[in-house]
């Protein structure tokens, strides 16, 4: 089954590091996204990783994918303010035509 | 690039009353776009997949004759709510996948701004 699981609020400092946790329970992932979503709007695709890699690292972004655990974490160096918003990560299943499960959501919320 | 556009953002209608969403992918063509659901904090539940030129897929629980769905172009996909009710009320999302990305190896799928659907 599919079934993604995010904690729902996470509260860090401005210029301190956030750490994002999603678990699934499909092991036929490929790819396992992390979007943001800011009040009001849609999703914003923020990176992703093929289900192949351990970590990708994009500028302020790490994900850290651990597969035998089901396991993936989003760290966002030195948090600012405009960082606040919801994550979800997402995964796609092989042969779902790009079909995406997405988590329950973690509101982050950055304070000064 | 890779932008989407949904209208109208906003809409407010009453009981029993049909509305219209449009999903549009304003630089690229999409041979499928994906309708989701949003709740209030909440996650996005997809609803159907919608191909060019074909029967859209409907998910399980999702009646296909309330969620109208039509295709008809590589640039748009509409979303009609028919005969609606206040639980109807929620954030629809489409989504677009681009048929000529060079990164087609992950299948990027883009996000509309949302359409915000209360009935009264």
């Amino acid at each position: 089954g599919e079934d993604v699981e995010q904690s729902l609020f996470l509260s860090v400092r401005e210029g301190d590091s956030s750490v994002i946790n999603c678990t699934y329970t499909d092991s036929s992932s490929t790819y396992l996204y992390w979007y943001k979503q800011e009040p009001g709007a849609g999703l914003q695709l923020l990176t992703y990783i093929f289900s192949n890699m351990d970590m990708k690292q994009d500028q302020r972004l790490t994900v850290l994918l651990n597969k035998k655990d089901k396991h993936l974490s989003l760290r966002i160096a030195d948090t600012q303010t405009g960082d606040s918003a919801i994550y979800f990560c997402a995964e796609r299943i092989t042969g779902t035509a790009s079909k995406l499960t997405f988590g329950t959501g973690t509101r982050l919320q950055v304070t000064l | 690039g890779a932008v989407v556009s949904q209208h109208p953002s906003r809409v407010i209608c009453k009981s029993g009353t049909s509305v219209k969403i449009e999903c549009r992918s304003l630089d690229f063509q999409a041979t499928t776009m994906f309708w989701y659901r949003q709740f209030p904090k909440q996650s996005l539940m997809l609803m159907a997949t919608s191909n060019e030129g074909s029967k859209a897929t409907y998910e399980q629980g999702v009646e296909k004759d309330k969620f109208l769905i039509n295709h008809a172009s590589l640039t748009l996909s509409t979303l009609t709510v028919t005969s609606a009710h206040p639980e109807d009320s929620s954030f629809y999302i489409c989504s677009a996948r681009d048929l000529g990305s060079t990164s087609g190896a992950n299948n990027e799928q883009f996000f509309g701004p949302g359409t915000r659907l209360t009935v009264l």
